[in-house]
């Protein structure tokens, strides 16, 4: 089964500029996460779908980040203006459903560079 | 304020001795709680969880024990292997809270051969 896949993998822009990330979660996973890894830190939830609702936004910058999961399969992230403090790995991961016993499975990461 | 801490940000080892990873959390309403393992450049991946009706869950090499009283876990890899250098997140859920997650910051694992 193929896994979560994320583009790009590397992302390098000045502040104030805007930035998109993409996500395919598993296929036939409703739940689907972005998370925000800070170097030396652990991710940190930003968003979680269940198909294309909103479950928790709550720690979502929302005067700047933007996420949307259109016909509840592929999301993308986005950041407008970008400051240099959103430099961060952005996870996104899914599972089946939205209960805990269900595993999260992870795609690689985008790694954003804001200078 | 850090509801799980993993407060050795670092440990090393000889191959085929004992790693012993060490988590502490605040939240007295987390009752789940999961390890996860990440390598450079790709996501964390699922190791091991345990539920607080439980004190030690085991996994092959990988046993995770769960002290509730003191708000402590912990995981052991025994016996440790090249192959289990990374680095490893605790993770801790509360009922009620979907499937959310609140992770520590990771202690990165070096087993030396």
């Amino acid at each position: 089964e193929a896994g979560v896949a994320q583009s790009p993998r590397y992302k390098i822009i000045e502040k104030r500029q805007s930035v998109a990330f993409w996500c395919n979660p598993i296929s036939g996973h409703a739940t689907l996460y972005w998370y925000q890894q800070i170097l030396g830190q652990g991710p940190k939830l930003l968003i979680q779908f269940q198909n294309n609702g909103v479950v928790d936004d709550s720690q979502l910058p929302k005067d700047r980040f933007s996420a949307e999961r259109l016909k509840g399969v592929d999301s993308t992230l986005k950041i407008q203006p970008a400051k240099l403090e959103d430099s961060a790995v952005y996870l996104c991961a899914s599972s089946l459903h939205n209960t805990r016993i269900y595993e999260q499975y992870f795609g690689p990461g985008t790694r954003l560079t804001v200078t | 304020d850090q509801q799980v801490k993993q407060n050795s940000p670092s440990l090393s080892v000889q191959e085929g001795r004992i790693s012993i990873l060490n988590c502490d959390y605040t939240n007295s309403m987390f009752d789940y709680f999961l390890w996860y393992k990440k390598y450079p450049a790709e996501g964390p991946t699922f190791l091991i969880s345990i539920s607080s009706i439980k004190d030690k869950n085991e996994d092959g090499r990988f046993t995770v024990f769960l002290n509730k009283s003191a708000k402590h876990l912990s995981l052991h890899i025994v016996p440790s292997q090249p192959g289990d250098s990374a680095v490893y997140f605790c993770a801790a859920s509360a009922p009620g809270a979907n499937s959310k997650l609140t992770f520590g910051k990771g202690i990165t694992l070096s087993v030396r051969p």
